[in-house]
């Protein structure tokens, strides 16, 4: 089945503490994306990556970083996380083209104390 | 840089009846998409409709249409027949034809309806 993962669904943490946010697809696109989803801001995007070692930032990249060692998969890292970054974070992948459509991952709810 | 607005915080409408979403947004290009995307209460992101501005005719997808205006640079989804399976949010978001894949989202309309 076609498909985007993330890892984990749910997550509470505190301010300071390194965190990993795992992103996988197998779909071998090149193109994959985070956003964030914040209420009466709707969903915002943080960092892409075009391939494999290309990667580039988005509209709210401060505080994140990522890497594409791999062509399917798409860390979201967090390297001190602030009560600011609470949000919910989707992963989306495609091929790059016109009439392409995204496919997302079932979100992960992130809470940071 | 592009933008997305809906203007509709909450909308309701009663079961088997029609609710139109709003959607504005603002570009210089002349070549790109737009989309209707549901995200019920599992959050899962559903691609509803999706629009080619080259395209004069309206999208539609069973109950779902919109209404595309190129020029005022309005996109609104009319929902017909309405469901409790359509209570959701809905966001409006926009795509460049060129260069990378980035979506542009509006701020979201969370639809309910009533029986």
């Amino acid at each position: 089945e076609a498909q985007v993962t993330q890892n984990p669904r749910y997550l509470i943490t505190v301010t300071g503490k390194k965190l990993t946010v795992t992103c996988s697809q197998n779909m071998n696109h090149e193109y994959m994306s985070w956003y964030r989803q914040d209420p009466g801001l709707g969903l915002r995007q943080i960092y892409y990556s075009m391939n494999v070692e290309v990667t580039d930032k988005g509209d709210v990249p401060e505080g994140y970083k990522v890497s594409r060692k791999e062509k399917r998969n798409f860390p979201l890292i967090l390297e001190s996380p602030s009560p600011n970054q609470t949000s919910l974070y989707f992963c989306a992948s495609s091929f790059f083209g016109r009439d392409v459509e995204q496919y997302f991952g079932p979100g992960t709810r992130l809470t940071v104390t | 840089a592009q933008t997305v607005t809906q203007s509709q915080p909450e909308m309701s409408v009663q079961e088997a009846e029609t609710v139109t979403l709003s959607c504005t947004y603002d570009t210089s290009e002349s070549d790109y998409y737009l989309f209707w995307y549901k995200q019920p209460p599992s959050r899962q992101m559903i691609l509803v409709i999706r629009q080619e501005a080259y395209k004069q005719q309206n999208a539609t997808e069973n109950r779902f249409s919109v209404n595309f205006q190129k020029a005022a640079k309005s996109f609104s989804l009319k929902i017909s027949d309405s469901q409790l399976g359509d209570a959701a949010m809905y966001f409006c978001a926009y795509r460049s034809a060129q260069g990378a894949q980035k979506l542009v989202f509006g701020q979201g309309t969370r639809l309910t309806i009533n029986p």
